[in-house]
């Protein structure tokens, strides 16, 4: 049940975009097309924006996508606007009923 | 509307037990996996425990197992967290959250949380 691996912070100007990566191992993030992502604002609960790898729930604009290769999965943010700035979480299922999420992104719109 | 409302957090000292409360409305509660989730202060996400729908199936974090305990009631809609011997690192906020099983297991409504501190 280690944490998947998330670099710390990322950042992008207005209008670019910018991908953060996720990595895990061949029993999570390799395993399953069970890939989640989740912003978070700060003091906020998190929030859905990526389920599946790469599908989004209603109401994620699609500048958001997600896509996956063997154990590391990516979030993609194009176009970003100043209201993208917040952590972001990827989680896997792991098996037997496990989760288990990254150590989170802070991006920063520059 | 799907809300999920904790309660239940506060103040404790080392080797104490307390009990969060997760009260669910909007939804057809017994339908669903139920987790919570917890947040150290300036931390990630951890997800600690998962219940099935029927409270049959439940599973840890290997660092609660043994501690803590996930149950649910569905005709009060109601998900607990009976957390025992408890440790500093356990400061977190807790939250509750939906899982979808159709959406690849995703947790698509999240509570706000409540928050465990210890005393020194």
């Amino acid at each position: 049940q280690s944490a998947l691996t998330q670099p710390p912070s990322a950042s992008g100007s207005p209008g670019q975009s910018v991908t953060i990566s996720c990595t895990g191992t061949s029993s999570d993030v390799g395993a399953y097309n069970y890939v989640s992502w989740y912003q978070q604002h700060p003091g906020k609960a998190p929030k859905l924006m990526i389920y599946e790898v790469t599908k989004r729930p209603s109401g994620v604009p699609d500048r958001f996508s997600g896509s996956k290769s063997g154990n590391t999965a990516s979030l993609t943010v194009s176009g970003l606007q100043a209201e993208d700035e917040a952590d972001y979480y990827c989680s896997s299922y792991a098996g037997n009923n496990n989760f288990v999420f990254g150590g989170g992104t802070k991006l920063t719109v520059l | 509307e799907v809300q999920l409302v904790e309660s239940g957090g506060g103040l404790v000292q080392p080797g104490e037990s307390l009990r969060l409360s997760c009260a669910a409305s909007g939804f057809t509660f017994s339908s669903y996996w139920m987790s919570w989730v917890r947040q150290a202060p300036g931390r990630g996400l951890e997800w600690v425990a998962n219940i099935k729908q029927d409270g049959s199936g439940t599973s840890y974090v290997d660092s609660v197992k043994g501690r803590f305990t996930v149950s649910r009631d569905n005709a009060k809609n109601s998900l607990y967290l009976q957390m025992s011997s408890l440790r500093a690192d356990d400061t977190a906020v807790y939250y509750c959250a939906r899982v979808r099983i159709n959406l690849g297991y995703g947790f698509d409504y999240w509570g706000q949380g409540t928050l465990v501190t210890f005393s020194s």
